[in-house]
């Protein structure tokens, strides 16, 4: 079974400045394929950013990039030039790639993150 | 396009009573999930649908939650008799099914169950 640990309930940060939301998961999958979902308060949950296990290079959208640390099992969040639209809840998903249960999201607690202007 | 929409949005129910919550995937998505976030923890999965048929519902607590899809489109999730622990938000994501290995689930906005 899949595990996804984010250590950080809660976190704060100045707008423009960088802030950066932990991740970790334990796997003995070698196919799989992480993400970091955002849900703003009373709203959907939408994907913010996908990593694919076999990729070496870290995935970057816009403001939004990740460390992926494979060996580590680490896949952190990095938000860049925080904006107040920024606000949310972040969650950490892991989801198997092939086989029995592929498709199927494992969740982290989730991380609270406030932009203060 | 229209997203994945849940109804309703919020119910609160005393203990005994049932509830129903409904999910209406994205047009043509044959996958069908379910999940569950109770007392602020991780969101849990409960059961995946692909089409009309239940794929996995290793994640359903107990037997006193049935979720159905008939016809293959929208699904409901029935909680009978409802109990305190099962107060959550319950969120509902689907995905197109194909041969690749991934496809992105797109997620509901979510029903939140408070049982009093």
């Amino acid at each position: 079974a899949q595990t996804v640990t984010q250590s950080q309930p809660e976190m704060s940060v100045q707008e423009a400045e960088t802030v950066t939301l932990s991740c970790t998961y334990d796997t003995s999958e070698s196919n799989y394929y992480l993400f970091w979902y955002k849900q703003p308060p009373s709203r959907q949950m939408i994907l913010v950013i996908r990593q694919e296990a076999y990729k070496q290079q870290n995935a970057t959208e816009n403001r939004f990039s990740v460390n992926f640390q494979k060996a580590a099992k680490s896949f952190s969040l990095k938000i860049s030039d925080s904006q107040l639209g920024d606000t949310a809840m972040y969650f950490c998903a892991f989801m198997k790639g092939l086989g029995t249960n592929a498709g199927k999201s494992t969740f982290g607690d989730g991380t609270t993150l406030t932009v203060k202007p | 396009e229209a997203g994945v929409t849940q109804f309703p949005s919020h119910s609160v129910i005393e203990k005994g009573q049932t509830v129903t919550l409904r999910c209406d995937p994205i047009s043509g998505h044959d996958n069908l999930y379910w999940y569950r976030r109770v007392m602020g923890k991780e969101i849990k999965f409960l059961l995946h649908f692909v089409k009309e048929s239940k794929q996995d519902e290793s994640g359903m607590p107990n037997n006193r939650f049935l979720a159905e899809r008939t016809g293959g489109t929208y699904s409901t999730l029935k909680v009978q008799p409802a109990e305190l622990e099962d107060s959550g938000v319950y969120f509902c994501a689907s995905s197109h099914l194909s041969g690749r290995s991934y496809n992105e689930q797109f997620f509901g906005p979510g029903t939140r169950l408070t049982v009093l």
